[in-house]
């Protein structure tokens, strides 16, 4: 069965660091789509990068990139040059394609720091 | 702005009660999610509806129900409602119901049961 685990309840960075939120799942499935959502305190979901299984190279959308590991099964959300309004939780998410749903870690609670 | 909009934004009510959310997906969005995300169950995939026909079925509890309509906006129905039904409604929505389509979220409808 299909599952992602977010490990790091909460993580704290200074602004202009960068910050890597970890990621893992869980497929028998080769085709899947793997997805990071940003819900800051206002509470929408807003989506950030999107990794395809079968994609050769890392994603990349500006400040945020995806380090995917297929061997490890990991996804890992890195955050260049950390601002104040990065402040959010972030939720990795994976869709099987034999299936119609996202599927959630507990997410990360990431704090910018001055 | 994900371009998902769900009304109303907030709702109050009493057990017992029944209640109708709204969602409007994005222009040319034929898929329409429904998530329920609660501090106990986190992020949960209810229904989707694709080109208004059911199309997958998550953890809804048959107290909900959900349609989508011709002009392809969708509402979920609960009724009988418990306090354990208080959450967060999401409504996503993507072109198509490939597991690579980026599901767009919308700012979520907060439901308080008293």
């Amino acid at each position: 069965a299909q599952k992602i685990t977010q490990t790091q309840p909460g993580m704290f960075v200074q602004e202009k660091e960068a910050v890597t939120l970890d990621c893992t799942y869980d497929t028998s499935d080769p085709s899947y789509g793997l997805f990071w959502y940003k819900q800051p305190s206002s509470g929408e979901m807003i989506f950030l990068i999107y990794q395809g299984s079968y994609d050769q190279q890392n994603a990349t959308e500006g400040r945020y990139s995806l380090n995917f590991q297929k061997a490890r099964k990991s996804a890992n959300l890195v955050i260049s040059a950390s601002q104040l309004g990065d402040s959010a939780m972030y939720f990795c998410a994976m869709r099987e394609r034999n299936t119609d749903k996202l599927i959630f870690g507990t997410g990360t609670r990431l704090q910018v720091f001055p | 702005d994900s371009g998902v909009t769900q009304t109303p934004k907030h709702l109050i009510t009493a057990t017992g009660q029944r209640v109708t959310l709204r969602c409007s997906p994005r222009s040319g969005d034929l898929s329409v999610y429904w998530y329920q995300q609660s501090l106990d169950q986190g992020l949960q995939f209810l229904i989707q509806y694709y080109n208004g026909e059911e199309r997958a079925k998550g953890n809804i509890l048959e107290r909900f129900s959900a349609q989508q309509f011709p002009d392809l906006h969708s509402e979920l129905n609960l009724s009988s409602l418990e306090l354990g039904d208080s959450a967060l409604y999401f409504c996503a929505s993507s072109v198509e119901s490939r597991f690579t389509d980026t599901q767009y979220f919308g700012p979520g409808t907060r439901l308080t049961v008293l």
